[in-house]
């Protein structure tokens, strides 16, 4: 099936550093989403970005829909050991019967102690 | 807790046998999706389900098939299972078919096929 290609595959950084993450697709999404997951969880949402440009804030979580509509981005700034997990990127189409999410690759961030 | 709930957090069955998953929605939500996470697949889109209806398909196999119930829960059968079929398996709700809304995820169920 189709997933989104997103960077860095795995971050190892230490407690307080800013983490940035990317996710690109060949295809136009209408609404791009961001969730992170943790071992043996369900994926959580954190940031849902609706318009091309759009730039919004969640906490230290700040996300924005790229202007091609074909990629996102999401910063994290001074980490703390909570933010350990999985993050995913996930877009989707607007048309009706088509609200299911493609997933991106994935993006593990470590902390090091 | 997104208020999605799913049983059983796990199961562990042979290959051949047939199962069910079963996934209760947020409270008032219409809309229940399904996808698939191994390790090399990554989250992949199975079947929605609006309000008893299904909505849309994506990568699902013949062997599998899902119903939503009129209380709005929905079960996800996967019959002569294969080693393959070793993933977790994750519903999500949200309140309507709408793409306004967005979807939040249960705690998945770990399948395991021997």
């Amino acid at each position: 099936g189709q997933q989104l290609n997103q960077s860095p595959q795995s971050m190892f950084i230490q407690e307080g550093e800013d983490v940035s993450m990317n996710c690109t697709s060949s295809s136009i999404f209408n609404t791009w989403l961001w969730y992170k997951q943790d071992p043996g969880e369900g994926p959580v949402l954190l940031i849902a970005l609706y318009k091309a440009g759009e730039l919004t804030s969640n906490g230290r979580l700040t996300a924005q829909f790229g202007i091609t509509r074909k990629d996102s981005f999401l910063n994290i700034s001074a980490s703390i050991p909570s933010d350990v997990g999985i993050y995913f990127c996930a877009g989707r189409g607007s048309n009706f019967g088509n609200e299911k999410l493609t997933f991106g690759t994935g993006t593990r961030l470590t902390i090091i102690p | 807790d997104s208020g999605v709930t799913q049983t059983p957090k796990h199961l562990i069955t042979a290959t051949g046998q047939r199962v069910t998953l079963r996934c209760s929605p947020r409270s008032g939500d219409l809309s229940v999706y399904w996808y698939q996470q191994s390790l090399d697949q990554g989250l992949q889109f199975l079947i929605q389900y609006y309000n008893g209806e299904e909505r849309a398909k994506g990568n699902i196999l013949e062997r599998f098939s899902a119903q939503q119930f009129p209380d709005l829960h929905s079960e996800l059968n996967l019959s002569s299972l294969e080693l393959g079929d070793s993933a977790l398996y994750f519903c999500a709700s949200s309140p309507s078919g709408s793409a306004l809304y967005e979807q939040y995820f249960g705690p998945g169920t770990r399948l395991t096929v021997t």
